[in-house]
């Protein structure tokens, strides 16, 4: 069956460079979270879409934006790149009762 | 490959009634493992983990759950549920050797009056 993909599975950039990253949700859920997980630290919630409007927001930085398309891809797009953002960022979908994870992009910034 | 169960999409339960949320792992070496809860429209909330220590674990809102190493297993439960309790719950593993979370699909609690 399909899963939830994200893209790129690994990312190095810079500081003070921009980062995108991409979440193609399991066909027909109509719910993406984004979550950033930091080493050793649990995922922080980050933003929530359904059916392309923002839902939720939790601790995104001014720095992120994300926004969902009309495929229901989603993206989450990082600015002004810090040695902080460095982490694990999840991308779910739901559909309920249940919710999918994805495998996760790994954001290395140096 | 790491992996995890939740073999419940729903559990019903009524108000006052004790809880269990089941959920099944496969690791390779110690695990650590994480409940999480999900409120409509919301993103999760840490409710507990087992690193080490003692297999029965306490967290918030009263909920706790037991490591059984020879069931693979870490059931959340809770002694008397509430309606406000009503949620979708998430179960995760990671590895000693990786700071990924793998998350299991999660199941629907519902506490009725």
């Amino acid at each position: 069956a399909a899963g939830v993909i994200q893209s790129p599975r690994h990312l190095i950039k810079e500081k003070r460079e921009t980062a995108t990253l991409k979440c193609y949700p399991i066909p027909r859920h109509d719910t993406v979270y984004w979550y950033q997980q930091g080493p050793g630290q649990d995922p922080q919630f980050l933003i929530s879409f359904y059916e392309k409007m923002q839902s939720d927001k939790g601790s995104i930085p001014d720095r992120f934006s994300a926004q969902q398309f009309s495929d229901y891809h989603s993206e989450l797009n990082m600015s002004s790149l810090e040695l902080g953002d460095s982490a694990l960022y999840f991308c779910a979908s739901s559909y309920p009762p249940q919710a999918f994870f994805g495998q996760g992009t790994r954001l290395t910034v140096v | 490959a790491q992996s995890v169960a939740q073999p419940e999409d729903q559990v019903n339960v009524a108000e006052g009634n004790p809880l269990t949320v089941k959920c099944t792992y496969s690791v390779s070496g110690n695990p650590y493992l994480f409940w999480y809860v999900q409120y409509p429209n919301r993103g999760l909330q840490f409710l507990l983990k087992y690193i080490t220590g003692d297999n029965l674990v306490k967290g918030s809102y009263g909920f706790e759950a037991e490591f059984n190493k020879s069931q693979t297993s870490f059931h959340l439960k809770k002694p008397s549920a509430l309606v406000s309790d009503s949620a979708l719950y998430f179960c995760a593993v990671r590895a000693y050797n990786t700071d990924k979370l793998i998350f299991g699909t999660g199941t629907r609690l519902q506490v009725f009056p």
